[in-house]
């Protein structure tokens, strides 16, 4: 089954950009993936749908401020003009026919 | 998009069944969806337990596979979890969710089982 590997965590400036990474194991670098966003103390929240491609289709309400993107084995989020409110960790998950796997997550803290 | 709401006992003592309920709302539980469990001991990041289609067929992670059931009540529009032989490693808050065939896009608020005598 496929593993997704994150960076613990990240930290970036207000106003600034940071760009979170996940990356799909060996043999499973098309897959589809999806990132969450989890705020302190709340349920996950889907936030898009990514390809390998690139594509990418966000959920219902997720600012234009979240950007998706692809290169190989790696997928990417992307948070521009970074709010206080986007101080979470973010997780990526994937799919296949029997199995669901998610990364172990990164924090990101906005300074 | 669907609602989803976890009700259960937050405490189960050790070596019992750990039992929860997901109520649906807004969409009906025999649509075209998978129905989901994630949990996330404290401190830790989300873990995928199990989860049935609308037709009854289901996926559990390996780890849990012999301890956990999932199914589907379609005439109360809910499905369970059910989870036997429970330690305190199985202390976690316990999300219900929705995946259209893809991506889990609906998420349960979560609810604390704490496993302890």
């Amino acid at each position: 089954q496929p593993v997704l590997t994150q960076s613990s965590s990240a930290s970036a400036s207000l106003g600034s950009s940071v760009k979170l990474t996940c990356t799909l194991s060996s043999g499973h670098s098309s897959y589809i993936i999806a990132w969450h966003q989890q705020q302190p103390g709340t349920a996950p929240r889907y936030l898009m749908k990514l390809e390998g491609s690139g594509s990418y289709n966000k959920g219902s309400g997720v600012p234009d401020r979240f950007s998706g993107s692809s290169s190989g084995a790696d997928r990417y989020l992307t948070i521009s003009n970074l709010q206080f409110e986007d101080e979470a960790d973010y997780y990526c998950e994937t799919w296949d026919s029997n199995t669901r796997v998610f990364g172990g997550g990164t924090k990101v803290t906005v300074l | 998009q669907v609602q989803l709401h976890e009700s259960g006992p937050g405490l189960v003592n050790p070596s019992g069944t750990l039992s929860l309920t997901c109520v649906v709302s807004g969409g009906s539980i025999s649509s075209s969806k998978w129905w989901s469990w994630v949990r996330q001991p404290p401190g830790k990041g989300l873990e995928w337990i199990g989860e049935i289609s609308q037709s009854g067929t289901t996926s559990y992670t390996p780890s849990l596979k012999s301890r956990v059931t999932v199914s589907v009540d379609k005439s109360q529009n809910q499905f369970s979890l059910k989870l036997t032989s429970v330690t305190a490693a199985d202390t976690a808050v316990y999300y219900c969710a929705s995946a259209g065939g893809g991506p889990l896009d609906s998420w349960g608020q979560g609810t604390l089982v704490t496993v302890s005598s």
